[in-house]
């Protein structure tokens, strides 16, 4: 979907190196999240934020953080990005104030840790 | 632990036949359950969704099944064709939080 845009779409990195995957979205929705994709796990929640004021934990948080710059940017940090972070990475957004619980999901990031 | 659970893992089906996929929950506050479909090289988009005042919803070839009593709900795709070769997610949540608990995945592959 081009409204929700992720960059990079592919990136290989070190192990210990700190890397940030952006998402922007053009919907004007409010809500923004972070997944990750594991074979055999399907999606897991790692960061979410309602506002810009406001970002919570998910499922997995941990070695991650997140940053939402405006209400159209929410990016994704790995300060010590470590081999089990290797996966694949949504970006999704919704619209409450419609009551739409319709998450619209990003074409993802494939992020491989050597 | 795995809050929602999602079988069979794939699935192959001859082009016409009935595609069915399960799921199951555990948290009885869940009131939202959506299905998404994945292409490869692409992200989930949602396919359709039941809350569970209703036992059972569908949109053209695609049906959910929802059995609040066994907290269990399916998927149904009716009149497989190739074209819904994807991977297909069972999702829950509760309250209108947006905190999505997918299921596993199911790789579906409809043979010609």
């Amino acid at each position: 979907d081009a409204d929700v845009t992720q960059t990079p779409r592919n990136r290989i990195t070190k192990t210990g190196k700190r890397i940030m995957l952006e998402c922007s979205q053009t919907k004007g929705h409010d809500r923004m999240y972070w997944y990750r994709q594991d074979p055999g796990l399907g999606l897991r929640l790692i960061y979410y934020s309602f506002d810009v004021k406001d970002i919570n934990k998910g499922e997995i948080s941990d070695g991650y953080s997140v940053s939402r710059q405006a209400q159209a940017k929410f990016s994704l940090s790995l300060e010590s990005a470590i081999p089990n972070q290797t996966a694949l990475y949504f970006c999704a957004t919704s619209d409450f104030r419609a009551n739409e619980e319709t998450q619209y999901f990003g074409p993802g990031t494939r992020l491989l840790v050597l | 632990q795995q809050q929602v659970k999602q079988s069979p893992q794939s699935l192959i089906v001859q082009k016409g036949g009935i595609s069915i996929i399960n799921c199951a929950y555990e948290n009885t506050a869940f009131d939202y359950f959506p299905w998404y479909q994945q292409f490869p090289g692409k992200g989930p988009a949602l396919l359709i969704a039941i809350r569970p005042d209703v036992s059972e919803k569908k949109e053209g070839r695609f049906t959910i099944s929802f059995n609040k009593s066994a907290k269990q709900f399916s998927l149904h795709i009716m009149d497989s064709q190739p074209g819904d070769s994807a991977t297909y997610f069972c999702a829950a949540s509760y309250g209108n939080t947006g905190k999505l608990i997918f299921g596993q995945g199911t790789t579906l592959q409809v043979k010609p």
